[in-house]
């Protein structure tokens, strides 16, 4: 059974950069053709999709984020990354990394349980 | 503001159905049969419960089930049990160089 896991600092000081990692067991990072993505939550809030990756490196961004974001991906540590940079409270969020569905499906599962990133001096 | 709306709350008596919906543009919802449901109790993760419209995954119970018609999708849960007091959000694909929006969520209260 595919499990993601995200860790990373739970606090980061405003204009610091927020780096998370999500570890996936029970399966490959590399096999089949997966994207592999970053949703947050701020408190009370809804999601906001983040940006994802596949394997190979590729990546797409939510252009409200993307001069911020950089994800990427370790297949050795069947690992990927997220990094947000120049933060603020307005980042505060549940943080989750999730496997996107296997084309030509489109959805978000599983998901990892969230980490709770606070952005506060 | 998401870009999905979906009611903020709705409610239901046990073995009652309630429909939850979900509205977007012809760039999001009308346009592409990818919307998805996704259920969330407190503290744990969004968990898949209907993909493309109308689709369950494996392990999913038929008590669930989803429609659209036109910028709007719908989740529908009948024979309401206790378990399904959670938070509800929708997602489609869109069109828009965003790609997945979502929308603010819904709070199931079983009463």
């Amino acid at each position: 059974q595919l499990q993601l896991q995200e860790s990373g600092p739970g606090l980061v000081k405003p204009s610091e950069t927020l780096s998370l990692t999500c570890t996936v067991s029970g399966g490959s990072i590399s096999s089949s053709s997966y994207y592999w993505g970053w949703i947050r939550q701020p408190p009370g809030k809804g999601l906001e999709w983040i940006g994802s990756i596949y394997y190979s490196g590729s990546t797409y961004y939510n252009p409200s984020l993307k001069s911020r974001v950089t994800i990427s991906v370790d297949t050795s540590k069947n690992q990927f990354s997220l990094k947000l940079s120049s933060v603020t409270a307005a980042d505060t969020a549940v943080y989750y990394c999730a496997r996107h569905c296997s084309p030509p499906v489109q959805c978000f599962d599983p998901w990892g349980q969230g980490t709770l990133v606070t952005v506060s001096s | 503001q998401s870009a999905l709306t979906q009611p903020a709350s709705v409610s239901g008596s046990p073995g009652q159905s309630i429909t939850i919906s979900c509205t977007g543009t012809s760039s999001d919802v009308g346009g592409y049969n990818y919307v998805s449901w996704y259920q969330q109790h407190p503290g744990k993760a969004p968990k898949l419960m209907i993909y493309d419209v109308s689709n369950r995954p494996s392990g999913v119970s038929n008590r669930f089930s989803g429609s659209k018609s036109g910028n709007t999708a719908s989740l529908t849960i009948s024979g309401l049990q206790a378990e399904d007091e959670a938070d509800y959000y929708c997602s489609s694909y869109t069109s828009s160089s965003t790609h997945w929006v979502f929308g603010g969520g819904t709070k199931l209260t079983v009463l």
